[in-house]
C-alpha cells in the first residue's frame, strides 16, 4: 500500500523558515516524480512544485521561486520542501504525492499524502 | 502559462442524475489532463488520467473525454459517496495548473 506522510507544518512567523517532510513507502521512491501541491483553508488546488526521479529536473511555480526548495533522498524514501522568506499567502494544507505512473510524462500526482498544514502569520 | 477554466463551479444533483463537468485549456494540451475528487478534510484522489483513462479502484460510472482544449468529466449515476467537489489538472507543460474546481451539493 502506498503510503505519503508529511510533517513539519506549524505556526511561522512572516519572513520565517520552515522544513516539510514527506515520508514515503509502499512503492519503488526512486522511480517516480514527486510534487508539492497546497490549499488554502476553503480554496482550491495549487500545484507548488515537482521533482524529477533523479532530482535533475525540478520545477516551481512563479510565486514560490527563489523562496521554496524542493528536494528528495532516494536513500531515504523521503521528498522535502524547504520554505523561507514565508508570506501570509503561504498559509495552507501542503500535499506531497507521487505520479501516477514512472513514465517521464507522468507528471500529475496518483497517491497524495494527507497533508500538513503551514500557517503563517505574527 | 496555461489557463484552466472549470465550470460550473458548483452543481445541485440528486442520487441517480447525470452530471456533467467541464474544463477548457487556454492551448491545446493534448490530452494531458487528470480529474480529482476531493471530499472535506481529505486529500484529492485521482480520479482519471490522460483525459478518459480510469485510475484504478474507481467505480465506472466516471467517465473523461476530451482533447485539445475542451475536457469533460462525467458521472453516468450520481451515488451518496460522490458528493464532493472536482478539479482538473493539466501536465502538458510547467506550471502545472488545476482548474478552480467544481462543489457538487445535495439537490
Amino acid at each position: 500500500e502506498v503510503q505519503l506522510l508529511e510533517s513539519g507544518g506549524g505556526l511561522v512567523q512572516p519572513g520565517g523558515s520552515l522544513r516539510l517532510s514527506c515520508a514515503a513507502s509502499g512503492f519503488t521512491f526512486s522511480s517516480y516524480a514527486l510534487s508539492w501541491v497546497r490549499q488554502a483553508p476553503g480554496k482550491g488546488l495549487e500545484w507548488v512544485s515537482s521533482i524529477s526521479p533523479s532530482g535533475v529536473g525540478i520545477y516551481y511555480t512563479d510565486s514560490v521561486k527563489g523562496r521554496f526548495t524542493i528536494s528528495r533522498d532516494n536513500s531515504k524514501n523521503t521528498l522535502y520542501l524547504l520554505m523561507s522568506s514565508l508570506r501570509a499567502e503561504d498559509t495552507a494544507f501542503y500535499y506531497c504525492a507521487n505520479a501516477y505512473c514512472i513514465n517521464i510524462t507522468c507528471w500529475s500526482p496518483g497517491h497524495w499524502g494527507q497533508g500538513t498544514l503551514v500557517t503563517v502569520s505574527s | 502559462d496555461i489557463q484552466m477554466t472549470q465550470s460550473p463551479s458548483s452543481v445541485s444533483a440528486s442520487v441517480g442524475d447525470r452530471v456533467t463537468i467541464t474544463c477548457r485549456a487556454s492551448q491545446g494540451i493534448s490530452n494531458w489532463l487528470a480529474w480529482y475528487q476531493q471530499k472535506p478534510g481529505k486529500a484529492p484522489k485521482l480520479l482519471i488520467y490522460t483525459a478518459s483513462s480510469l485510475q484504478s479502484g474507481v467505480p465506472s460510472r466516471f467517465s473523461g473525454s476530451g482533447s485539445g482544449t475542451d475536457f469533460t468529466l462525467t458521472i453516468s449515476s450520481l451515488q451518496p459517496e460522490d458528493f464532493a467537489s472536482y478539479y482538473c489538472l493539466h501536465y502538458h507543460s510547467f506550471p502545472l495548473t488545476f482548474g478552480g474546481g467544481t462543489k457538487v451539493e445535495i439537490k
